[in-house]
């Protein structure tokens, strides 16, 4: 049973650098099916994809995001990291870290993405 | 980015009752779609891919159909456990968005 587990400050100060990581467990973070995805959530709110990471290292980010975002992966640890910098109280959310799943369809080729594996989450407070 | 709005935004019904969620995209994202169970304090849990497909593990109670822009999830008998928030979410180009939520509760 894959398993994932965020980890890191629940409170950073205002302009500073909030960083996360996602450990994997029950499973590969190298194997190719996979991207691996942060999600985040405001509190009260619906739910914002941040960006995901391949295992070779290549990297998509929400356009949408006010903030840096990086999103890194260490295969040898079996770990993806979240790195968001000069953070403000607009920040404050629950990261959730989130396995992608990339399912090719049969005929068309197409590709699904979906999350189907998630961490409990981790509550980080922008504040100082 | 594609918007991705649900109705209604709460929902209230009895265990046992016949629920429809409806979730529109701003594009066509053909059956790009995804359903997600959110309870308070937990992560979401995928429930349905591409439209329609039921995710291992998943009560066949919950059904999803659409194409386009337009799509449903059903719920064909609530269960005690089955009141959350549900959200949908297009994968048909990134960045991947959501639903704003539909708050389903006893009534």
């Amino acid at each position: 049973q894959v398993h994932l587990q965020e980890s890191g400050p629940g409170l950073v100060k205002p302009s500073q650098t909030l960083s996360l990581t996602c450990s994997v467990s029950g499973g590969s973070i190298s194997s190719g099916d996979y991207y691996w995805s942060w999600i985040r959530q405001h509190p009260g709110e619906g739910l914002e994809w941040i960006g995901y990471v391949y295992y070779r290292g290549s990297a998509f980010y929400n356009p949408s995001l006010q903030t840096p975002v990086t999103i890194s992966i260490d295969t040898s640890r079996n770990q993806f990291s979240l790195s968001l910098s000069s953070v403000t109280a607009a920040d404050t959310a629950v990261y959730y870290c989130a396995r992608t799943f990339q399912l090719q369809r049969r005929g068309t080729g197409g590709w699904d993405y979906f999350f189907d594996y998630w961490g409990q989450g981790a509550l980080v407070t922008v504040s100082s | 980015d594609i918007q991705m709005t649900q109705s209604p935004s709460s929902l209230s019904a009895s265990v046992g009752d016949r629920v429809t969620i409806t979730c529109r995209a701003s594009q066509s994202i053909s059956s790009y779609l995804n359903w997600y169970q959110q309870k308070p304090g937990k992560a979401p849990k995928l429930l349905i891919y591409a439209a329609s497909s039921l995710q291992s593990g998943v009560p066949s109670r919950f059904s999803g159909s659409g194409s386009g822009t337009d799509f449903t999830l059903t719920v064909s008998s609530l269960q005690p456990e089955d009141f959350a928030t549900y959200y949908c979410q297009q994968s048909y180009n990134t960045p991947f968005t959501f639903g704003q939520g539909t708050r389903l509760e006893i009534k």
